[in-house]
């Protein structure tokens, strides 16, 4: 069964202060890893996808890395509209529906 | 820039009854999923529908379930008789025939009581 576990659960940063989160997962055959921003009481916004170990991927702030393992999204100088939960979600290869499997997300508070 | 949409926002039902959950899908995609999301919890999948057929579905998708696209821009989630713990936030999503993102709406916040 396919699994991702994120970490930390929360993090509260100071605006400016850099700091990275991490999905760790374990999929059979991965097709690709997702990450997601969700807004509270929001849909999840796409970000990124990733496909192949050693793939990275920007977007403003925000920088995407994957391994066999796992996946780090850093965030660089963050202001406080970078506050939100960061989804990660994988998508087995096997999925006749491409279904995606989401971790618990890491709440991201930047403070001023 | 096109986006998926979703009404209502809220819905309030009392347990026992049925309630459809409407999704406009961003016009060029073909494939359609529902997920949930429990407060506090995990974003879960429920189903996957393609070509007028469920593609996969999770064991949270029973016989209480289902999905329809009656026309040419809506797909829909039916509760046929809603428990408690059927109070979610449900959410639709939808992808383009290439590429594998899934793009989601706003959600609706599904309450039983």
């Amino acid at each position: 069964e396919d699994q991702v576990t994120q970490s930390p659960e929360a993090l509260r940063l100071q605006e400016g202060e850099s700091s990275s989160l991490n999905c760790s997962y374990t999929v059979s055959g991965l097709r690709g890893l997702f990450w997601y921003r969700q807004d509270p009481g929001k849909g999840p916004e796409f970000l990124f996808t990733l496909y192949s170990a050693g793939e990275e991927k920007e977007k403003e702030r925000l920088k995407a890395t994957l391994t066999k393992k796992e996946s780090f999204l850093h965030i660089t100088a963050p202001k406080p509209e970078d506050s939100a939960t960061y989804l990660c979600a994988v998508q087995n290869i096997k999925a006749a529906g491409n279904k995606l499997t989401f971790g618990g997300g890491t709440r991201v508070l930047v403070k001023p | 820039e096109p986006e998926v949409t979703q009404t209502p926002s809220h819905q309030v039902t009392q347990m026992g009854q049925e309630v459809i959950l409407r999704c406009v899908p961003i016009s060029n995609h073909l494939y359609f999923y529902w997920y949930r999301q429990i407060l506090g919890q995990k974003v879960e999948f429920l189903v996957s529908f393609y070509n007028n057929e469920i593609s996969e579905k999770s064991e949270i998708f029973d016989d209480q379930f289902s999905v329809e696209r009656p026309d040419g821009s809506n797909f829909t989630l039916k509760i046929r008789s809603t428990k408690l713990e059927d109070s979610a936030m449900y959410f639709c999503a939808s992808r383009l025939p290439t590429g594998y993102e899934q793009y989601f709406g706003p959600g609706t916040r599904l309450t039983v009581t």
